[in-house]
C-alpha cells in the first residue's frame, strides 16, 4: 500500500528555516516524480517544487532561491529545506507522488504538515 | 504563468442532481488538465487526468471533457460523499504547474 507521511512542520519566525520530511512506503521515491504542494489556510492549492526520477529539480517562482527539494534514496524519504521564510509561506505542505504513467499529475498525497511563519 | 479560473465558486445542489463545474485556462493547455476532489481536513484526490480519463478507482459518475481553454467536470448524480471542493490543475506549462481556485459543491 502506498503511503506518504510528512513531518517537520511547526511555528517559525520570519527569516527562519525549517526542513520538512516525507517518508514513503509501498513504492520507491527515487523512481518517481515527487512534488511538494502547499495550501494556505482557507485557500487553494499551489505547486511548490518537483524532483524528477533522474534528479532534476524545479521550483515555483515564489520559492525559487529559498527552498530546496531533495531525497534520501536509502531512507525512501523526500525533503523540503525552507530558508528565509515569510509570512506568506504559511500553509499546509503536502508531498505528492507523480502518477507513474502521467507524472505531472498527483495520484498519492500525504496528510500534510502545517508550517506557520509568524513572530 | 497559465491562470485557471473555476466557476462557479460555489454550487448548491441536492443529492441525485447533476453537477457541472467549469475550468477556463488563460491560454491553451491542450488536453493537459486534471481534476481533484478535496474534503475538509483531507488531502486532494485525483479524479480525472488528461481532461477525460478517470483515475484508478474513480466511479463512472465522474466525467471530464474539454480541450484548449475550456473544461468541464460533470458528476452525473451526486452522492452524499461527493460534496467537497474540486480543483483543476494544468500541466501544459512545464514545469510550472498551476491549480484553479476551486469550486465548492455544497448540499442545498
Amino acid at each position: 500500500e502506498v503511503q506518504l507521511v510528512e513531518s517537520g512542520g511547526g511555528l517559525v519566525q520570519p527569516g527562519g528555516s525549517l526542513r520538512l520530511s516525507c517518508a514513503a512506503s509501498g513504492f520507491t521515491v527515487s523512481s518517481n516524480y515527487m512534488s511538494w504542494v502547499r495550501q494556505a489556510p482557507g485557500k487553494g492549492l499551489e505547486w511548490v517544487s518537483v524532483i524528477y526520477s533522474g534528479g532534476s529539480t524545479y521550483y515555483a517562482d515564489s520559492v525559487k532561491g529559498r527552498f530546496t527539494i531533495s531525497r534520501h534514496n536509502s531512507k525512501n524519504t523526500l525533503y523540503l529545506q525552507m530558508n528565509s521564510l515569510r509570512a506568506e509561506d504559511t500553509a499546509v505542505y503536502y508531498c505528492a507522488r507523480g502518477e507513474p504513467k502521467n507524472p505531472w499529475y498527483f495520484d498519492y498525497w500525504g496528510q500534510g504538515t502545517l508550517v506557520t511563519v509568524s513572530s | 504563468e497559465i491562470v485557471l479560473t473555476q466557476s462557479p465558486a460555489t454550487l448548491s445542489l441536492s443529492p441525485g442532481e447533476r453537477a457541472t463545474l467549469s475550468c477556463r485556462a488563460s491560454q491553451s493547455v491542450s488536453s493537459y488538465l486534471a481534476w481533484y476532489q478535496q474534503k475538509p481536513g483531507q488531502a486532494p484526490r485525483l479524479l480525472i487526468y488528461d481532461a477525460s480519463n478517470r483515475a484508478t478507482g474513480i466511479p463512472a459518475r465522474f466525467s471530464g471533457s474539454g480541450s484548449g481553454t475550456d473544461f468541464t467536470l460533470t458528476i452525473s448524480s451526486l452522492e452524499p460523499e461527493d460534496f467537497a471542493v474540486y480543483y483543476c490543475q494544468q500541466r501544459s506549462n512545464w514545469p510550472s504547474w498551476t491549480f484553479g481556485q476551486g469550486t465548492k459543491v455544497e448540499i442545498k
